[in-house]
């Protein structure tokens, strides 16, 4: 079956720096790749997806990039600000079967 | 519109006892399922359900039942709770199995002693 891993853990930076954060994938059939947050106390929420017949896909601060190839996606986060300190969540799923979900990272934006 | 609705938020359970986890969604999804969450693993899926009357089981089953009588609820219980089932549980729901969006609800954290 899948098996989706995240890095990093964790991940500290300073208000107005990018993050990014990777993961990779095992099955090669997999085509929807969200990535969600989650704030202290909260279920997680959709911020991004993206398909895999796409290679990037943007959403004002925030992208996604896919290497189907390398069997690896990122989210990138441009001009952090405290309130994107949150744990964030890949995942990917193909047709028929259930979301895979990565560890998570522990992202810290430091003012 | 209130999304998926989880109750409680808190529970503390004795070791033996059981209990049950609601959730109800309002947003007419067909896929519902449970995840738990632990520190370092991520969100690992207990039970789901593709539609009223169907259920299956996730990765992480032992331990728990599900129901699904109606489109809106998908109750989660616990039949004999032990000291391993202390998490935080999440219920989700969306439109499709994969593919779609999970809107989650603010889960429940369970501590089992």
């Amino acid at each position: 079956g899948e098996n989706v891993e995240q890095h990093p853990s964790t991940l500290s930076v300073q208000e107005g720096d990018s993050a990014v954060i990777k993961c990779t994938y095992s099955d090669s059939a997999s085509n929807y790749f969200p990535w969600y947050k989650q704030e202290l106390g909260k279920g997680p929420q959709l911020i991004i997806d993206i398909r895999s017949n796409v290679g990037e896909k943007k959403d004002q601060r925030i992208a996604v990039t896919l290497n189907k190839t390398a069997k690896h996606f990122s989210l990138h986060i441009t001009e952090t600000q405290p309130e994107d300190s949150a744990v964030y969540f890949c995942a990917a799923s193909r047709r028929g079967q259930n979301f895979v979900f990565g560890p998570g990272t522990r992202l810290s934006v430091l003012p | 519109n209130a999304g998926v609705t989880q109750t409680p938020k808190f529970q503390v359970l004795k070791t033996g006892q059981s209990m049950t986890l609601q959730c109800a969604q309002d947003m007419n999804h067909e896929y519902m399922s449970w995840y738990r969450q632990d520190p370092g693993m991520g969100l690992r899926l207990i039970h789901y359900s593709v539609g009223a009357g169907i259920t299956d089981q996730g990765e992480v089953p032992n331990g728990y039942n599900v129901s699904r009588s109606t489109t809106e609820d998908f109750p989660l219980r616990l039949l004999s709770a032990a000291p391993s089932q202390t998490s935080v549980y999440f219920c989700a729901s969306s439109l499709g199995r994969a593919g779609t969006e999970a809107f989650f609800g603010q889960g429940t954290r369970l501590t089992v002693v």
